[in-house]
């Protein structure tokens, strides 16, 4: 069964980092690419980038560009989210999801599916 | 950036009812759209993709459609289990944008 696991909450002072894991198992991780969300209290989604796991590289959200890095380790299928220089506006639960790309008739290229998602990170940052 | 308005925001329904939430893309995507649900304390769960395919294992009772700027989500009855809020996702380009949400609440 495929799973995301991630890691536990952290509080964090404003200026700090955190790094937040996603333990991947069931699937081949290297077959898909991760994108990572967040969701402020009571707010709606947010996008702040993906990764691919086969080659490592990146697109990020411009206004996180900076301040975020996303990472893979493929001899332990888990995906990582660095966020630095933290604001209270960063607090937010902070998920990962795997994307996966489907191939549909007559489309030039796959959507794009985030159809596998961790439990989700809560991160505060606060003085 | 590509913007997503969904719209109402909120909606009051009936268990049976036909429910539609609506969104629209500030510039065409082409049908790179996509429909998550989510509960309350629960990780998003998509339910549509190429906005009109049906995720595995998603009720038949979900439906999307459109094309170009203008996208819906269907609900042909409403379940108490459906009552959750529901976001549409631009896949046409970066930054993947999310609508801000509709809720769909028990009346």
């Amino acid at each position: 069964q495929v799973h995301l696991v991630q890691s536990g909450a952290e509080m964090k002072k404003p200026g700090a980092s955190v790094k937040v894991s996603c333990k991947a198992s069931g699937y081949t991780f290297t077959s898909y690419a991760f994108s990572w969300v967040r969701q402020a209290p009571g707010q709606g989604l947010e996008w702040m980038g993906w990764i691919s796991t086969y080659n490592g590289n990146t697109n990020y959200a411009q206004n996180l560009q900076g301040r975020v890095t996303m990472t893979t380790d493929t001899s332990t299928s888990t995906a990582y989210m660095e966020l630095r220089s933290l604001r209270s506006d960063d607090t937010a639960i902070y998920y990962c999801a795997r994307v996966s790309g489907v191939l549909v008739p007559a489309a030039p290229r796959p959507h794009q599916v985030f159809d596998v998602w961790g439990q989700g990170t809560l991160v505060t940052v606060s003085s | 950036d590509i913007q997503m308005t969904q719209s109402p925001s909120s909606l009051s329904a009936s268990v049976g009812d036909r429910v539609t939430v609506t969104c629209r893309a500030s510039h065409s995507v082409n049908n790179y759209l996509n429909w998550y649900q989510q509960k309350p304390g629960k990780a998003p769960k998509v339910l549509i993709y190429a906005a009109s395919s049906l995720q595995s294992g998603v009720p038949s009772r979900f439906s999307g459609s459109g094309s170009g700027t203008y996208f819906t989500l269907t609900i042909s009855s409403l379940q108490p289990e459906d009552f959750a809020t529901y976001y549409c996702q631009q896949t046409y380009n970066d930054p993947r944008t999310f609508g801000q949400g509709t809720k769909v609440e028990i009346k």
